[in-house]
């Protein structure tokens, strides 16, 4: 039912692992985000990408590298993470990113990732 | 700092009516939004308000107070589907979202 997508929906991965996480969005949106989500913490903003240009970096280590081909695909690229990356990663949508009030956002259901 | 407060979790019963309140302290204010968030599944929009009041939507609605920097969600007719998380998230001055942790709402028989 979803408009959103994401690959894997689970991926254990040692620290010196190189993996991708891969988003994809059926609604026509223009911006796509990564978000981390960790348990009984908020939502942690990593990536903005507007039309296909990163828009926003909110200070997010090296070892997590986005990629955004297209305006319906995103991607997270992982390498040597550590275990406290451990998380669920969740991808979302949204109109744009206009620089006005931020338009309602739609949500894939996730990666669950552990790093050992 | 910015901050959102929400209770950490929250029990009630089916069929009641449950309250979950959120309250922030941020730089601005531009809206603000709940979410849905059943566990292992991605968070789905309930809910949007910019102005003071109260939204309903079925069984669901969301209130505004902007100059208590305060909010509510109210479920009524409870049912055990509606056990989840719910998160608020302010749009503040930066036309950022600040999100709260969560509650996780347990419905009982």
């Amino acid at each position: 039912e979803t408009g959103v997508t994401q690959t894997p929906r689970h991926l254990v991965m040692g620290m010196t692992n190189k993996k991708s996480l891969k988003c994809e969005q059926h609604l026509g949106h223009n911006a796509m985000y990564w978000y981390k989500q960790s348990a009984k913490k908020p939502l942690e903003l990593m990536f903005v990408y507007n039309f296909k240009e990163q828009t926003e970096n909110n200070s997010v280590p090296s070892r997590f590298s986005p990629e955004c081909p297209n305006s319906s695909h995103l991607f997270l690229h992982l390498h040597t993470l550590q275990p406290e990356d451990s998380a669920l990663y969740l991808c979302a949508s949204s109109q744009e990113r206009a620089g006005g009030p931020t338009d309602t956002q739609y949500f894939g259901p996730g990666t669950r990732l552990t790093v050992l | 700092g910015q901050n959102i407060d929400q209770p950490t979790e929250m029990t009630a019963t089916e069929g009641a009516i449950v309250q979950i309140n959120c309250t922030y302290q941020t730089s601005g204010f531009n809206g603000l939004f709940w979410y849905q968030q059943h566990a292992g599944e991605a968070p789905t929009f309930l809910s949007y308000n910019v102005l003071d009041g109260l939204e309903e939507k079925g069984r669901f609605s969301s209130f505004l107070s902007r100059s208590k920097g305060y909010s509510y969600l109210l479920l009524k007719e409870l049912q055990m589907k509606d056990s989840a998380s719910y998160l608020c998230a302010v749009d503040d001055s930066n036309y950022q979202l600040i999100w709260g942790a969560g509650t996780k709402l347990i419905i009982k028989p």
